[in-house]
């Protein structure tokens, strides 16, 4: 299977704890997005990259998270003391993006963070 | 880019079709519907998306009315497997054609 793939499914962390979860995307596919869903709401966008340059960040993108696509393949998201607010399922996405037509998103399996 | 209003839930029998309903009637006329569906824990799963005119793949059919104001997701036969929640999304040149916004969709239960 070629699908998104993120590690790892699960993380149960304490407060305070750093966390660092991986995005590996569909092969090709130039756009990578990262989303967090809380229980019961949709996914709410956080930020997205377009190779290796990351194009827009959502409000939602503390000073405590950070987000990489260092060469333009996996990402990883970062997110440093943690707190029991950022308990939530991380959802990656990737898309192949040419010219200005509306591009197909393609979603993970998620990470699910816990934070005691 | 345009809002959707989707009804919270719906029920189908197993076997017969879906209809899910979505209005979006600020949507303007480079904004595309998308459909995605999230079954319990997973991610989501794109099904289908239009622009003006009728799409059908082999999830699903997407019918979108000639003022483009409203649209109906069809699943032909619903299994117990398309128990999921559906989110209808508009996308367009507001969001660069590059996030998506999720409501919180409408949650299809299928019963035997």
């Amino acid at each position: 299977d070629t699908g998104v793939s993120q590690n790892p499914r699960h993380k149960i962390t304490k407060r305070g704890q750093n966390v660092t979860f991986r995005c590996d995307p569909i092969s090709e596919h130039n756009r990578l997005y990262w989303y967090r869903q809380t229980l019961g709401q949709g996914p709410e966008f956080l930020t997205y990259f377009q190779n290796e340059a990351q194009l827009e960040k959502s409000r939602l993108l503390s000073d405590r998270f950070s987000a990489e696509r260092p060469k333009g393949s996996f990402s990883t998201l970062e997110i440093q003391r943690t707190e029991q607010g950022d308990s939530a399922m991380y959802l990656c996405a990737s898309s192949f993006r040419s010219g200005g037509a509306s591009d197909t998103q393609y979603f993970g399996p998620g990470t699910r963070l816990t934070v005691l | 880019d345009a809002k959707t209003t989707q009804p919270t839930s719906m029920d189908c029998a197993e076997g017969r079709a879906a209809n899910l309903p979505c209005n979006h009637s600020t949507i303007s006329g480079n904004e595309y519907v998308y459909w995605y569906r999230q079954i319990h824990s997973q991610g989501p799963q794109y099904i289908i998306h239009g622009l003006k005119n009728n799409e059908t793949n082999e999830m699903a059919s997407l019918i979108i009315t000639e003022d483009r104001k409203s649209s109906t997701l069809i699943l032909p036969h619903a299994t117990l497997r398309d128990t999921a929640v559906y989110y209808c999304i508009v996308r367009g040149m507001n969001s660069g054609y590059s996030t998506l916004t999720f409501g919180k969709g409408t949650m299809l239960l299928v019963s035997p």
